[in-house]
């Protein structure tokens, strides 16, 4: 079964300035994806970034970008220009490729705090 | 077609009792999810349906909960002889499942349960 660590249960940053939230997990999957989710606080879940496992590649996505490990099964999140408007819980999450049994796994959550 | 609408938003309910809540996930997508989040976790998968078929159940899905998506289009899920464990905000997603690779799933705003 694949797990999703997210070791930070709180964090907080200074407007403008820039972030990282740490993500590990476990598989022994070898083609797989993981993704960011933002939730704000009494807001729906969005997509933050995704990163194809097979992609050496760490995706960005304007202020996101994440630092893809795989051999570390690392996967951390920065942030980069911190805005009011980040504050929410950020989820990170596993999905295996392709199969049946292959919803998505999350973590527990880092509680993002962006100070003005 | 404006994303994936959860009804009801909340639900009261005494324990002992059945609900059922419904989820309209977005039409061009084939697959549907259902997830238990409690405060301050990420979600936990329960189920999940591609078209119209139920392809997995968590061990979290009592036999008290049932899952149907008829049709392949809305889904509800009922929890019979509701308990207090229960409380919790039930979330739905919906993605498309083709050969290339997963674009994330687009969640609901939730169901939050509360039983008293």
């Amino acid at each position: 079964a694949q797990t999703v660590t997210q070791s930070q249960p709180e964090m907080s940053v200074q407007e403008a300035e820039t972030v990282t939230l740490s993500c590990t997990y476990d598989t022994s999957e070898n083609n797989y994806y993981l993704f960011w989710y933002k939730q704000p606080p009494s807001r729906q879940m969005i997509l933050v970034i995704r990163q194809e496992a097979y992609k050496q590649q760490n995706a960005t996505e304007n202020r996101f970008s994440v630092n893809f490990q795989k051999a570390a099964k690392s996967f951390s999140l920065k942030i980069s220009d911190s805005q009011l408007g980040d504050t929410a819980m950020y989820f990170c999450a596993f999905m295996k490729h392709g199969g049946l049994n292959n919803d998505m796994r999350f973590g527990a959550g880092t509680r993002l705090t962006v100070k003005p | 077609d404006t994303g994936v609408s959860q009804d009801p938003r909340h639900k009261i309910t005494k324990r002992g009792q059945n609900v059922t809540f419904r989820c309209d996930p977005i039409s061009e997508h084939n697959r549907l999810y259902w997830y238990r989040q409690t405060l301050g976790q990420g979600p936990e998968f329960l189920t999940y349906f591609q078209n119209e078929a139920q392809l997995e159940k968590s061990r979290l899905l009592s036999d008290r909960f049932s899952a149907e998506r008829p049709k392949g289009s809305f889904s509800t899920l009922e929890i019979q002889r509701t308990e207090q464990g229960d409380s919790a905000m039930y979330l739905c997603a919906s993605s498309f499942l083709w050969t290339g690779s997963p674009l994330g799933y687009t969640f609901g705003s939730g169901t939050r349960l509360t039983v008293v």
